[in-house]
């Protein structure tokens, strides 16, 4: 079966620091895969998505960039972290259109 | 362009009445259409989802959605809630290449 990995389920980071969040995912061959972040009070929004290795498409403009070093593995960065970037961050995969995505269990981060 | 309207960013409710939560899109092509829950700190998980054939979809937990192609509207609802459906309730549409979501709804249910 399926799964999917993504750590550290809790973050605090200083104003300034860099961040790298983790995604994997398990039991699946050439997934799309997928960065959301859920700030306080709103909805969710698209960061990254990426069909294969090495291919990142960019959302929105923001202070945050993502790679996909491996077919199964995602990862989220900053060089400098800001205030605004505070969030709940989802990785979440599927395999079509019509499939729908399957979500990790997030990562709580707050930048202080 | 899709776009997700949910109305009504908070729902409170008895146990064991009827819920429905509102959800409209707006869609360019054939729309498939999602609605996920998530529990306080957790990821989201799919209830339903609606690509093609019955309108009447039914999903995990007693939970069900029509899809009304005039209305342009995926309502989820469920017949007799429990107090363990407290949760943030998502609606999505499907893009080309990602999902779209609504703001979401947030239901209370009180004992």
């Amino acid at each position: 079966s399926q799964t999917i990995h993504q750590w550290p389920a809790t973050l605090v980071q200083p104003v300034g620091s860099p961040l790298s969040l983790e995604c994997t995912v398990e039991g699946t061959s050439n997934p799309n895969l997928y960065w959301y972040r859920q700030a306080a009070g709103r909805g969710l929004q698209l960061l990254f998505y990426s069909v294969g290795i090495g291919q990142i498409s960019s959302e929105v403009p923001q202070n945050l960039s993502a790679s996909r070093p491996q077919d199964r593995q995602f990862i989220l960065s900053s060089k400098k972290l800001l205030l605004s970037d505070s969030g709940f961050y989802l990785c979440a995969w599927s395999v079509s259109r019509d499939y729908g995505y399957t979500f990790g269990s997030g990562t709580r981060l707050t930048v202080v | 362009a899709q776009s997700v309207t949910q109305l009504g960013s908070h729902v409170s409710v008895s146990e064991g009445a009827l819920v429905l939560l509102r959800c409209n899109y707006s869609s360019s092509v054939p729309p498939y259409l999602f609605w996920y829950v998530q529990y306080p700190n957790q990821g989201l998980q799919l209830l339903l989802k609606y690509t093609t054939g019955a309108t009447l979809v039914k999903g995990i937990n007693g939970f069900e959605a029509e899809f009304n192609k005039s209305q342009t509207s995926f309502h989820l609802r469920k017949p007799s809630v429990h107090i363990s459906d407290t949760a943030e309730y998502f609606c999505a549409v499907s893009q080309r290449r990602a999902l779209t979501f609504g703001s979401g709804t947030r239901l209370q249910v009180q004992p």
